[in-house]
């Protein structure tokens, strides 16, 4: 079936880096992709939405210049997460919807935990 | 634009019935099911196209009432595995989880 790969699951690093995370839909096309973030205890809160070739639209609140998204393929979207602070760390989650299939179920990576030290 | 889910939380004796509400302020297209364990990605459930219909695989069902912008889970005969925190979502152009339900199943 459709996968879904998010890589890295896990990184831990010092404040003030720049984090790069990868989306990547490994047998389909996916025109559009979402990234989440869900803090502890919390509902999975919609930061983007990466459209192949164009540019991402932010949800309200979330700050493009901090939030770098790039969906420079069909089956490539990244998340870079500039000059992170421990006000970062979170679970990060992304999405991705197979090319015209309005109906269909999203596709989830498995996430990445960021830890910001 | 979030779906507001209720119960927040629920606590199940192995063999109980439970409904979880998803209700939004917004139009619904279409919604989806979602269980998530804790530190994991969101495991699909079921998606619900049309207002009146009704899906269920196993003793996990929903409905959804497209008038009244509203969708609920029914869990029957609960088992230790159906404890996760269970989300609807939403789609227009983008795709909105609901605030979660925390449901528990204890022996």
């Amino acid at each position: 079936g459709a996968v879904v790969s998010q890589h890295p699951s896990r990184v831990i690093c010092k404040s003030g880096t720049s984090v790069k995370i990868e989306c990547r839909s490994l047998d389909f096309q996916a025109t559009t992709m979402f990234w989440y973030r869900q803090f502890p205890k919390q509902s999975l809160m919609l930061m983007a939405t990466s459209n192949e070739g164009s540019k991402a639209t932010y949800e309200q609140g979330v700050e493009k210049d901090k939030f770098l998204i790039n969906h420079a393929s069909l089956t490539l979207s990244t998340l870079t997460v500039t000059s992170a602070h421990p006000e970062d760390s979170s679970f990060y989650i992304c999405s991705a919807r197979d090319r015209g299939q309005l109906g269909q179920p999203q596709h989830f990576g498995d996430g990445t935990r960021l830890s910001i030290l | 634009q979030q779906p507001v889910q209720s119960p927040q939380a629920v606590i199940l004796r192995e063999g109980e019935d439970a409904v979880i509400n998803c209700s939004s302020s917004k139009a619904l297209y279409s919604v989806h099911w979602y269980r998530q364990k804790h530190g994991e990605a969101p495991v699909f459930l079921m998606i619900l196209l049309k207002g009146g219909e009704q899906k269920g695989h196993d003793k996990i069902s929903a409905s959804f009432n497209e008038k009244k912008q509203q969708s609920s889970l029914y869990l029957t005969a609960s088992q230790l595995s159906y404890s996760g925190t269970y989300f609807c979502g939403t789609t227009g152009n983008q795709f909105y989880f609901g605030t979660g339900t925390s449901l528990t199943v204890i022996p």
